[in-house]
């Protein structure tokens, strides 16, 4: 299986700020990464997929990067509904694999 | 609109199997491949593996071979999990979710599964 490690497993900023969470694969993945936001108890929601392409409906203060191995989410000026979980997961593999998650907290 | 409505919450003893359903509304189903993807408390997201809606043929992930049965109601546009010998580590909640172009685009609410003695 495809490992994807995820950087930091929890971050604390205030409303305002800019964030921005990591995600590596344990091989190549081209840009088959997706980002997945994750409220408590609630579903996930994907808020980038081929990791650059936003979803719709997902505000532009939301982008992604990467190709390859190495990918980033980017949050800007956080709002108080983006504290919340955050995953990365492969699409490359056709059995999908989660980063391990980053908790974006309130400073 | 798309719908994946997962069965509710379920309370089981050590030993009993547990059979998930994810009944889908708002497209043909046998077009989107269907994951099962656990969450234990506190923890992450971890796919447990996908049945593919127009074979019926299941992929399961390491870890999730042997107890664990993926299966499907064609007609009634339903898949199911189906967990067999309960162990009190299989306390999570489940989520069915739809595969999308190149992602999971619509998810269920999530099936808690609670198991103890």
């Amino acid at each position: 299986d495809i490992q994807m490690t995820q950087s930091p497993s929890s971050v604390s900023a205030s409303v305002g700020d800019g964030v921005t969470i990591s995600c590596r694969a344990s091989q190549y993945i081209g840009t088959s990464l997706n980002w997945y936001q994750q409220q408590p108890g609630k579903a996930p929601k994907v808020l980038i997929f081929d990791a650059s392409t936003l979803e719709t409906g997902v505000p532009s203060r939301f982008s992604g990067s990467g190709s390859g191995t190495d990918f980033t989410l980017t949050i800007g000026s956080l709002q108080p509904e983006d504290f919340a979980s955050y995953f990365c997961q492969q699409g490359y593999s056709s059995l999908y694999t989660f980063g391990q998650g980053t908790k974006l907290e309130i400073k | 609109q798309v719908q994946l409505v997962q069965s509710g919450s379920e309370l089981k003893k050590p030993g009993a199997s547990v059979k998930v359903s994810c009944k889908t509304f708002g497209y043909t189903f046998i077009n989107n491949n269907i994951n099962w993807v656990r969450q234990a408390p506190g923890q992450g997201l971890e796919c447990m593996g996908w049945i593919n809606t127009n074979t019926g043929n299941p992929t399961y992930a390491q870890g999730f071979i042997g107890r664990f049965v993926f299966s499907l109601d064609t007609s009634a546009s339903t898949a199911y999990l189906q967990i067999n010998d309960l162990q009190s580590d299989d306390t999570a909640l489940y989520f069915c979710a739809r595969s999308g172009f190149k992602k999971i685009d619509h998810w269920g609410q999530g099936t808690l599964l609670t198991v103890s003695s």
